[in-house]
């Protein structure tokens, strides 16, 4: 079993639709969860760290799940500017940390 | 403030070349981490290190590959010889910590011919 996982999709929405993706772990020792963006043939930048109680920030919140061992990223009211591909990231501590293999999202007008 | 800098941008080179990536990252960040991407397998870890010395190697798909940081404001990763396998995006990251978000650069495309 992979160490993270992520529905690949694409996730294709319109414009104002709201979309949810997952990102399941297997270690539950993990310790910090984030979520990052990126656009296509660009780097990948941090979008939001996931925090225990959940945040938010503006259309985008982040929630953390340890019962089932998910991070979720929930995103309203999509904007065509949301289109790339969202990549979570788990660190387990000590030198132990993966990337998922990200989440292609498209918004369509 | 300045993020991570990469050098090339772009690179296409012949196969048996030996290729040099070079890397800055931020000033005070502990963790430079080396990165492959590919459309087939994602993004990869393929070193990283602390304090300027290599912790997890695992990555370095074959010792065609090497990494050094000689200082805490320089790394580079080094492909002798190149082979057309090797063609891929090459990032680099630092962070605070591991545990810290890690902050990459432009990347580096490679394209062996």
């Amino acid at each position: 079993r992979k160490e993270v996982e992520q529905d690949p999709g694409p996730f294709n929405v319109p414009e104002g639709a709201t979309v949810a993706f997952n990102c399941t772990y297997s270690n539950s020792a993990s310790q910090s969860f984030f979520w990052y963006r990126q656009d296509c043939r660009k780097e990948p930048k941090l979008l939001m760290s996931v925090y225990s109680s959940g945040n938010e920030d503006g259309r985008f919140t982040a929630q953390l799940n340890r019962a089932s061992q998910y991070i979720s990223l929930l995103i309203r009211d999509s904007k065509l500017s949301d289109s790339a591909t969202y990549l979570c990231v788990v660190n387990i501590g000590g030198n132990q940390f993966y990337f998922g293999t990200g989440t292609s999202l498209t918004v369509i007008p | 403030d300045a993020g991570v800098i990469q050098s090339p941008r772009h690179e296409v080179t012949e196969m048996g070349q030996e290729v040099t990536l070079r890397c800055k990252p931020i000033s005070g960040h502990d963790y430079l981490f080396w990165y492959r991407q590919t459309m087939m397998r994602g993004l990869e870890l393929l070193i990283y290190f602390n304090n300027n010395v290599p912790i997890d190697d695992s990555g370095m798909p074959e010792d065609r590959f090497s990494a050094k940081m000689p200082n805490a404001s320089f790394s580079n990763l080094k492909i002798q010889p190149s082979e057309p396998r090797d063609s891929a995006v090459y990032f680099c990251a630092s962070s605070l910590g591991l545990n810290q978000p890690q902050h990459f650069g432009d990347g580096t495309r490679l394209s062996i011919l």
